[in-house]
């Protein structure tokens, strides 16, 4: 069974510092990843995607996530966040035999201070 | 930029009554979706559709609620009955119709249906 798994409900970072919010997966077969990010009363917004290629991927806003396939994850990174980063980010996975289905983590807070 | 929109953004109903939840689908887009997200609960998929029927469904997704696209631009959830537990966000995605469009999935803002 496809899944996902992000362990914190929340990350807490200072703004300037780099980020990381942590996502490992389970699927057969290759997996196709992506990472949203949920602002108050919006819907999820797509931020950046892994189907194939280098394991490093470079998406909106200046984040970027990092495909590791031994550890099976896929953290969301920045170099220097922003105050405006603060929202709700969701990793997501659907395997590459079915483009239907999307499964979503439970969603990883992240706060950044000024 | 081209969205999803979906009204209304809250719905309030008793338990018991029907609610069709709205939703306009990206204007080029071919596939379609509906999620659910529980309050402080993940995501999860409901149903995708295309070329006018259901294409994969979850377990959820039983026999009180359907999904129909009447016209070339909306595309509806519709729950017959409602219970207590149908209380949620309920999000409509759209993806477009190429091999890589397909990929991303663009989400609205959600309706937040609450049932008392």
């Amino acid at each position: 069974a496809q899944s996902v798994a992000q362990p914190e409900d929340q990350v807490n970072v200072a703004e300037g510092n780099p980020l990381t919010v942590k996502c490992t997966y389970s699927v057969s077969g290759n997996p196709y990843l992506f990472w949203y990010v949920q602002y108050p009363n919006r819907g999820l917004q797509f931020l950046l995607k892994y189907i194939t290629g280098d394991n490093l991927v470079k998406g909106s806003y200046g984040f970027e996530a990092e495909f590791n396939k031994s550890q099976t994850s896929f953290h969301l990174k920045k170099p220097s966040a922003l105050v405006s980063d603060s929202a709700l980010y969701f990793c997501a996975v659907r395997d590459a035999g079915n483009f239907n289905k999307f499964y979503f983590g439970s969603g990883t807070k992240l706060n950044v201070k000024p | 930029e081209p969205e999803v929109t979906q009204t209304p953004s809250h719905q309030v109903t008793q338990m018991g009554q029907e609610v069709i939840l709205r939703c306009v689908p990206i204007s080029n887009h071919l596939y379609f979706y509906w999620y659910r997200q529980i309050l402080g609960q993940k995501v999860e998929f409901l149903v995708s559709f295309y070329n006018n029927e259901i294409s994969e469904k979850s377990e959820i997704f039983d026999d009180q609620f359907s999904v129909e696209r009447p016209d070339g631009s909306n595309f509806t959830l519709k729950i017959r009955s409602t219970k207590l537990e149908d209380s949620a966000m309920y999000f409509c995605a759209s993806s477009g119709g190429l091999a890589g469009g397909r990929n991303i999935q663009y989400f609205g803002a959600g309706t937040r249906l609450s049932v008392l």
